[in-house]
């Protein structure tokens, strides 16, 4: 079936650098894309949706020269969190709907962003 | 969207069936049920979603009252890898463009031998 695949699956990084996340459809095209962020103990909140082809669309509160997202084709987007801080640490989902039967979204398997 | 209202936490002995309940009693004509489940440290999976009939799928049933109020998801027969936060999702169906899910807390099944 359908598979979003992450990569990676978790990374550390000094506080002041750049970290950047990918998300793949891989047997599916995705015009849209959508990446969350989930902290611990608490439950997946969105952060914004990413467009192929034209600028992403974030939910409120959120930061878009922080959180840098490109969707340059229909198979991934990416999400790069610039200068990190050890606030940003967060486990990072992103999701794609099911472009067959929009019933459903697949996610990937997320990314756990550890800023030191 | 509509607000959903799960049980913080429930437990299930292994081969039970597990019975999540949510409550969505603003939920409007044009709106469906979704569950998904979130297995520690990974990304949701989809579960089921129906609109106002039952709907049985290879991983759970999902009834809904006929006041489409209440909905409960049944795992008929639990296994220790059904612990996962199960969340119980109101959206209108609408094309995939707008495919953007508001979770909430969930309910945090642990199934124990």
């Amino acid at each position: 079936g359908a598979v979003v695949s992450q990569h990676p699956s978790w990374v550390i990084c000094k506080s002041g650098t750049s970290v950047k996340i990918e998300c793949r459809s891989l047997d599916f095209q995705a015009t849209t894309m959508f990446w969350y962020r989930q902290f611990p103990k608490q439950s997946l909140m969105l952060m914004a949706t990413s467009n192929e082809g034209s600028k992403a669309t974030y939910e409120q509160g959120v930061e878009k020269d922080k959180f840098l997202i490109n969707h340059a084709s229909l198979t991934l987007s990416t999400l790069t969190v610039t200068s990190a801080h050890p606030e940003d640490s967060s486990f990072y989902i992103c999701s794609a709907p099911n472009g067959q039967t929009n019933t459903e979204a697949f996610f990937g398997q997320g990314t756990r962003l550890t800023v030191v | 969207d509509a607000k959903t209202t799960q049980p913080t936490s429930m437990d299930c002995a292994e081969g039970r069936a597990a019975n999540l309940p949510c409550n969505h009693s603003t939920i409007s004509g044009n709106e469906y049920v979704y569950w998904y489940r979130q297995i520690h440290s990974q990304g949701p999976q989809y579960i089921i979603h129906g609109l106002k009939n039952n709907e049985t799928n290879e991983m759970a049933s999902l009834i809904i009252t006929e006041d489409r109020k209440s909905s409960t998801l049944i795992l008929p027969h639990a296994t220790l890898r059904d612990t996962a936060v199960y969340y119980c999702i109101v959206r209108a169906s609408s094309g995939g463009s707008n495919y953007k899910l508001t979770f909430g807390k969930g309910t945090l099944l642990t199934v124990n031998p």
